[in-house]
């Protein structure tokens, strides 16, 4: 079946990095983008970029572009998403999706908590 | 930035009753806005594509109308696993937003 797995939750201190995997499988990874959207405690779902699988371009929000970066390796069949100059902000839970049936969000990582913390 | 404001934040409802869930885009938006279901600790769910389109698996007593900056997203004959945060999204501009959500919950 169509599934991505993400990487392990997460707590970095304010300033740090993080980088957050999602393995796919099931399907032929260079022929859907993915989607990268977070969501912090209580607050609506929040677009973060996108990447399309097949030729590397990337997409960004412009509130994060200057702090994100989202790659893939398609040997491996997986994306990755960095985020930069981590402040309490940015704790959430963050989702890898495909743009796939519709260009709708029809497959979803299990999410992976980031924590910001000092 | 394209806002979706949803309304109503909290409908609340009985088995077997029907929820009618509103989405306002802040311009329009075509047909291109999708609606999510999302329960607590799991990811969200596709539930309808391109204001009408019905996801693979989702059952018939969801549909979406709607084009332009007015969307519905109604669930006939509420069943228990239907209550849930429902998101819609559009994809027309950029960035892509998403509603704030309405809370679908049982009275």
């Amino acid at each position: 079946q169509v599934q991505f797995v993400q990487s392990g939750a997460e707590v970095r201190k304010p300033g740090a990095s993080v980088k957050v995997s999602c393995k796919a499988s099931g399907y032929t990874f260079t022929t859907y983008p993915i989607h990268w959207v977070r969501q912090a405690p209580g607050q609506r779902l929040e677009w973060m970029g996108w990447i399309n699988a097949g030729n590397g371009n990337t997409k960004y929000s412009q509130k994060l572009q200057d702090r994100v970066t989202i790659t893939r390796d398609t040997s491996a069949s997986t994306a990755y998403m960095e985020l930069n100059s981590l402040t309490f902000e940015d704790t959430a839970v963050y989702y890898c999706t495909r743009a796939g049936q519709g260009w709708g969000m029809d497959v979803w990582g299990q999410g992976t908590t980031v924590t910001v913390s000092s | 930035e394209i806002v979706l404001t949803q309304s109503p934040a909290t409908l609340s409802l009985s088995l077997g009753d029907r929820a009618t869930l509103s989405c306002r885009a802040s311009q329009s938006v075509s047909n291109y806005l999708a609606w999510y279901q999302q329960k607590p600790g799991q990811a969200p769910r596709l539930v309808i594509y391109d204001a009408s389109n019905r996801a693979t698996g989702i059952p018939a007593r969801f549909s979406g109308s709607g084009s332009g900056t007015d969307f519905t997203l109604t669930v006939n004959s509420l069943e228990p696993e239907d209550f849930a945060v429902y998101y819609c999204q559009q994809r027309i501009g950029w960035p892509i937003t998403f509603g704030q959500g309405t809370r679908l919950e049982i009275k």
